[in-house]
Protein backbone atom coordinates (compact mmCIF):
# COMPACT_ATOMS: atom_id res chain seq x y z
CA UNK A 1 0.00 0.00 0.00
CA UNK A 2 1.83 3.40 -0.82
CA UNK A 3 1.65 5.74 2.32
CA UNK A 4 3.82 8.15 4.11
CA UNK A 5 4.82 7.32 7.70
CA UNK A 6 5.73 9.13 10.67
CA UNK A 7 6.76 8.05 13.93
CA UNK A 8 6.17 8.29 16.78
CA UNK A 9 2.62 9.53 16.51
CA UNK A 10 2.59 10.99 19.96
CA UNK A 11 5.15 12.57 21.97
CA UNK A 12 5.84 14.59 25.28
CA UNK A 13 9.05 15.84 25.86
CA UNK A 14 10.65 18.54 27.37
CA UNK A 15 12.31 21.86 26.74
CA UNK A 16 16.58 21.01 25.21
CA UNK A 17 16.02 17.83 24.77
CA UNK A 18 17.20 16.50 20.88
CA UNK A 19 14.46 14.67 19.12
CA UNK A 20 13.79 13.20 15.58
CA UNK A 21 10.31 12.54 14.04
CA UNK A 22 11.23 10.12 11.35
CA UNK A 23 9.15 9.95 7.73
CA UNK A 24 9.81 7.95 5.26
CA UNK A 25 7.66 7.10 2.13
CA UNK A 26 7.22 4.01 -0.49
CA UNK A 27 5.98 5.47 -3.73
CA UNK A 28 9.84 6.55 -4.99
CA UNK A 29 8.55 10.23 -4.87
CA UNK A 30 11.10 12.73 -5.25
CA UNK A 31 9.78 15.74 -3.56
CA UNK A 32 9.21 15.76 0.61
CA UNK A 33 8.12 17.80 2.83
CA UNK A 34 7.36 18.52 6.38
CA UNK A 35 4.42 21.21 7.74
CA UNK A 36 3.17 22.17 11.21
CA UNK A 37 -0.43 22.47 11.83
CA UNK A 38 -1.87 24.87 14.59
CA UNK A 39 -5.26 26.06 15.09
CA UNK A 40 -6.33 29.62 13.42
CA UNK A 41 -3.18 29.15 11.41
CA UNK A 42 -3.26 26.45 9.19
CA UNK A 43 -0.93 24.04 7.60
CA UNK A 44 2.72 25.92 7.32
CA UNK A 45 5.99 24.36 5.22
CA UNK A 46 8.93 24.14 7.15
CA UNK A 47 11.23 22.44 4.89
CA UNK A 48 11.41 20.47 1.85
CA UNK A 49 13.67 18.19 -0.22
CA UNK A 50 12.91 18.24 -4.15
CA UNK A 51 15.90 15.22 -4.43
CA UNK A 52 18.52 13.11 -2.24
CA UNK A 53 20.73 15.83 -0.40
CA UNK A 54 18.48 18.82 -1.65
CA UNK A 55 16.75 20.89 0.60
CA UNK A 56 15.60 24.18 1.44
CA UNK A 57 13.48 26.27 3.85
CA UNK A 58 10.02 26.62 3.83
CA UNK A 59 8.20 29.20 5.25
CA UNK A 60 8.33 28.43 9.49
CA UNK A 61 11.99 26.72 9.04
CA UNK A 62 13.60 28.36 12.71
CA UNK A 63 14.42 25.95 14.93
CA UNK A 64 14.07 22.75 12.98
CA UNK A 65 16.88 20.95 10.83
CA UNK A 66 16.23 18.44 8.44
CA UNK A 67 18.22 15.92 5.82
CA UNK A 68 17.70 13.57 2.67
CA UNK A 69 20.48 11.08 2.73
CA UNK A 70 17.96 8.44 1.04
CA UNK A 71 15.17 9.12 -1.30
CA UNK A 72 12.40 7.44 1.13
CA UNK A 73 13.32 8.99 4.21
CA UNK A 74 12.85 12.59 5.47
CA UNK A 75 13.81 13.32 9.27
CA UNK A 76 12.88 16.23 11.07
CA UNK A 77 15.54 17.26 13.92
CA UNK A 78 14.60 19.62 16.82
CA UNK A 79 17.98 19.82 18.40
CA UNK A 80 16.34 22.15 20.99
CA UNK A 81 13.04 22.02 21.36
CA UNK A 82 11.02 25.06 23.07
CA UNK A 83 6.97 24.89 23.92
CA UNK A 84 6.56 27.34 20.82
CA UNK A 85 7.08 24.44 18.92
CA UNK A 86 4.29 22.53 20.29
CA UNK A 87 2.20 21.06 17.21
CA UNK A 88 1.27 19.08 15.29
CA UNK A 89 3.53 18.26 12.17
CA UNK A 90 3.21 16.25 8.55
CA UNK A 91 5.22 14.91 6.48
CA UNK A 92 4.36 14.66 2.84
CA UNK A 93 5.20 13.68 -0.51
CA UNK A 94 4.93 13.80 -4.53
CA UNK A 95 6.01 12.26 -7.47
CA UNK A 96 8.26 15.56 -9.16
CA UNK A 97 8.26 19.17 -8.40
CA UNK A 98 5.60 20.33 -11.06
CA UNK A 99 2.01 19.94 -10.36
CA UNK A 100 1.62 16.89 -8.47
CA UNK A 101 -0.75 16.44 -5.64
CA UNK A 102 0.92 15.66 -2.33
CA UNK A 103 0.55 12.48 -0.30
CA UNK A 104 0.52 12.90 3.37
CA UNK A 105 1.57 11.01 6.83
CA UNK A 106 -1.70 10.77 9.29
CA UNK A 107 0.64 13.53 11.58
CA UNK A 108 2.74 13.30 14.82
CA UNK A 109 1.60 15.37 17.39
CA UNK A 110 4.36 17.11 19.83
CA UNK A 111 4.15 18.95 23.08
CA UNK A 112 7.04 20.33 24.48
CA UNK A 113 6.80 20.65 28.35
CA UNK B 1 1.49 39.08 0.07
CA UNK B 2 0.25 35.67 -0.74
CA UNK B 3 -3.31 34.90 0.75
CA UNK B 4 -5.58 32.26 1.20
CA UNK B 5 -8.65 32.71 2.78
CA UNK B 6 -11.14 30.22 3.28
CA UNK B 7 -15.28 30.56 3.99
CA UNK B 8 -17.04 29.94 6.16
CA UNK B 9 -14.65 28.72 9.16
CA UNK B 10 -17.51 26.24 9.78
CA UNK B 11 -20.51 24.96 8.37
CA UNK B 12 -23.30 22.73 9.79
CA UNK B 13 -25.98 21.11 6.82
CA UNK B 14 -28.89 18.61 7.14
CA UNK B 15 -28.39 16.09 5.27
CA UNK B 16 -29.50 16.60 1.57
CA UNK B 17 -28.84 20.61 1.78
CA UNK B 18 -26.45 21.37 -0.58
CA UNK B 19 -24.42 24.09 -0.29
CA UNK B 20 -20.47 25.45 -1.25
CA UNK B 21 -17.24 26.45 0.05
CA UNK B 22 -15.22 29.45 -0.74
CA UNK B 23 -11.38 29.63 -0.99
CA UNK B 24 -10.53 33.35 -2.14
CA UNK B 25 -6.85 33.83 -3.10
CA UNK B 26 -3.90 36.23 -3.70
CA UNK B 27 -1.04 35.00 -4.80
CA UNK B 28 1.57 35.76 -7.79
CA UNK B 29 2.06 33.32 -10.30
CA UNK B 30 -0.75 30.44 -9.05
CA UNK B 31 0.36 27.22 -10.62
CA UNK B 32 -2.33 25.17 -9.62
CA UNK B 33 -5.09 24.92 -6.74
CA UNK B 34 -5.46 22.08 -4.49
CA UNK B 35 -8.66 21.10 -2.69
CA UNK B 36 -7.97 18.29 0.07
CA UNK B 37 -10.19 16.54 2.54
CA UNK B 38 -9.15 15.81 6.26
CA UNK B 39 -10.49 13.70 8.96
CA UNK B 40 -9.82 14.12 12.60
CA UNK B 41 -6.53 12.48 13.60
CA UNK B 42 -5.50 11.53 9.65
CA UNK B 43 -3.09 13.45 7.30
CA UNK B 44 -4.89 15.61 4.25
CA UNK B 45 -6.54 13.11 1.89
CA UNK B 46 -6.30 14.95 -2.02
CA UNK B 47 -9.28 15.44 -3.41
CA UNK B 48 -8.92 18.25 -6.93
CA UNK B 49 -6.14 20.49 -8.40
CA UNK B 50 -7.37 23.00 -10.63
CA UNK B 51 -5.07 25.09 -12.96
CA UNK B 52 -6.51 27.60 -14.90
CA UNK B 53 -9.75 29.84 -14.40
CA UNK B 54 -13.01 28.21 -15.85
CA UNK B 55 -11.46 24.77 -14.93
CA UNK B 56 -14.10 22.44 -12.87
CA UNK B 57 -13.65 18.86 -11.53
CA UNK B 58 -16.06 16.81 -9.91
CA UNK B 59 -16.14 13.55 -7.81
CA UNK B 60 -19.03 11.59 -6.35
CA UNK B 61 -21.21 14.61 -4.42
CA UNK B 62 -18.07 17.22 -4.68
CA UNK B 63 -17.45 19.95 -7.47
CA UNK B 64 -14.57 22.29 -7.61
CA UNK B 65 -14.60 25.66 -9.82
CA UNK B 66 -11.66 28.14 -10.27
CA UNK B 67 -11.98 31.95 -11.19
CA UNK B 68 -9.29 34.29 -11.13
CA UNK B 69 -9.99 35.00 -8.10
CA UNK B 70 -11.20 32.51 -5.87
CA UNK B 71 -12.54 28.91 -6.16
CA UNK B 72 -15.20 26.98 -4.74
CA UNK B 73 -15.92 23.81 -3.65
CA UNK B 74 -20.14 22.64 -4.49
CA UNK B 75 -21.18 19.93 -2.27
CA UNK B 76 -24.39 18.12 -3.66
CA UNK B 77 -26.97 16.49 -1.15
CA UNK B 78 -24.08 15.49 1.11
CA UNK B 79 -23.80 12.76 3.56
CA UNK B 80 -23.08 12.68 7.01
CA UNK B 81 -19.80 10.68 6.11
CA UNK B 82 -18.57 13.85 4.13
CA UNK B 83 -18.10 15.73 7.73
CA UNK B 84 -14.71 16.91 7.34
CA UNK B 85 -12.20 19.89 7.33
CA UNK B 86 -12.23 21.00 3.79
CA UNK B 87 -8.62 22.79 3.12
CA UNK B 88 -7.51 25.32 0.04
CA UNK B 89 -4.16 24.82 -0.84
CA UNK B 90 -2.19 27.20 -3.84
CA UNK B 91 0.73 26.20 -5.68
CA UNK B 92 2.61 29.39 -5.98
CA UNK B 93 5.58 30.62 -7.99
CA UNK B 94 8.12 28.93 -10.25
CA UNK B 95 10.42 25.31 -9.15
CA UNK B 96 9.37 23.52 -6.05
CA UNK B 97 6.12 21.91 -5.27
CA UNK B 98 5.06 23.92 -1.95
CA UNK B 99 1.83 24.34 -1.03
CA UNK B 100 0.68 27.36 1.04
CA UNK B 101 -2.67 26.53 2.73
CA UNK B 102 -5.91 28.16 3.99
CA UNK B 103 -6.68 27.48 7.44
CA UNK B 104 -9.84 25.14 6.15
CA UNK B 105 -13.64 25.25 6.50
CA UNK B 106 -15.27 22.52 9.07
CA UNK B 107 -17.97 20.99 7.45
CA UNK B 108 -20.30 18.45 9.83
CA UNK B 109 -23.65 16.82 8.06
CA UNK B 110 -26.31 16.18 10.09
CA UNK B 111 -28.33 12.83 9.55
Amino acid sequence: EAQVTQNPRYLITVTGKKLTVTCSQNMNHEYMSWYRQDPGLGLRQIYYSMNVEVTDKGDVPEGYKVSRKEKRNFPLILESPSPNQTSLYFCASSLGTGNQPQHFGDGTRLSIL
Amino acid sequence: EDQVTQSPEALRLQEGESSSLNCSYTVSGLRGLFWYRQDPGKGPEFLFTLYSAGEEKEKERLKATLTKKESFLHITAPKPEDSATYLCAVQRGSGANNLFFGTGTRLTVIP
